[in-house]
C-alpha cells in the first residue's frame, strides 16, 4: 500500500534554532515529492517540490532533502522564527515520468517556534 | 489578484440538508481540486477536474458531487450531508493535472449535526 509517513508527529524548538523534519514514503511509481507549510486555520502553501532526480532543493530557510533509494526525504529549516510554526506536509506524486496519478499525503508535523 | 476563494468559510450544518460549497479561482488554472481534512489523516482528494467540462472521482468520492461548467469555478455539493461529512474542506488549483503545484484555497470548515 502506498503510504507517506512523517516524524515526529509534533516538535518544540526555541526561536533561531534549527531543525529537521522526516518524511518516509513507500510510494511506486514515484513521480515527485512535494513540501507544503499549512499555517492553522490556512490551506497548505507549497515550499518545494523535487522530482526522481534531484536530491536537494532550498526556498530560503527551508531545504529538503531526497534520497529516491531509501526512499526518505527531510526539510531542514535554518535559524527558525517564530512564523515558522505551522504543519509542515509532505506529499508524494505516484506516477511514471514526471506524471501524476496520485497525489498520497503525510499527516503532517506540527512545528512550534517558541521564543 | 486573489488565488482561490471559498465561500462560505465555515458551516453548521442539520443533517439531510443539502449544502453546496463555492470555489473560485482567478489564476485560469486548467485542474482544480476539493480535499477534505481530517485530524489525525492526510488530505484526503474527493473529486478532481482536469479542465472545465471534466470531472473526475478521487479517493472519497461518495456523498459528493462536483461540476466544472467554466474554468473558474469548482463547486462541491452535499447532496443529503451527514455527520461524517464534518471536516475542514480545501479547493485547490493548478496549471496542469499532476506535476504542477497545487495553489490551496483558505478552507470551509463544516459541522454537520
Amino acid at each position: 500500500k502506498n503510504q507517506v509517513e512523517q516524524s515526529p508527529q509534533s516538535l518544540i524548538i526555541l526561536e533561531g534554532k534549527n531543525c529537521t523534519l522526516q518524511c518516509n514514503y513507500t510510494v511506486s511509481p514515484f513521480s515527485n515529492l512535494r513540501w507544503y507549510k499549512q499555517d492553522t486555520g490556512r490551506g497548505p502553501v507549497s515550499l518545494t517540490i523535487m522530482t526522481f532526480s534531484e536530491n536537494t532543493k532550498s526556498n530560503g530557510r527551508y531545504t529538503a532533502t531526497l534520497d529516491a533509494d531509501t526512499k526518505q526525504s527531510s526539510l531542514h529549516i535554518t535559524a527558525s522564527q517564530l512564523s515558522d510554526s505551522a504543519s509542515y506536509i509532505c506529499v508524494v506524486s505516484e506516477g511514471y515520468g514526471g506524471a501524476t496519478n496520485k497525489l498520497i499525503f503525510g499527516t503532517g508535523t506540527l512545528l512550534a517556534v517558541q521564543p | 489578484i486573489a488565488g482561490i476563494t471559498q465561500a462560505p468559510t465555515s458551516q453548521i450544518l442539520a443533517a439531510g440538508r443539502r449544502m453546496t460549497l463555492r470555489c473560485t479561482q482567478d489564476m485560469r488554472h486548467n485542474a482544480m481540486y476539493w480535499y477534505r481534512q481530517d485530524l489525525g489523516l492526510g488530505l484526503r482528494l474527493i473529486h478532481y477536474s482536469n479542465t472545465a467540462g471534466t470531472t473526475g472521482k478521487g479517493e472519497v468520492p461518495d456523498g459528493y458531487s462536483v461540476s466544472r461548467a467554466n474554468t473558474d469555478d469548482f463547486p462541491l455539493t452535499l447532496a443529503s450531508a451527514v455527520p461524517s461529512q464534518t471536516s475542514v474542506y480545501f479547493c485547490a488549483s493548478s496549471s496542469r493535472y499532476g506535476p504542477d503545484t497545487q495553489y490551496f484555497g483558505p478552507g470551509t470548515r463544516l459541522t454537520v449535526l
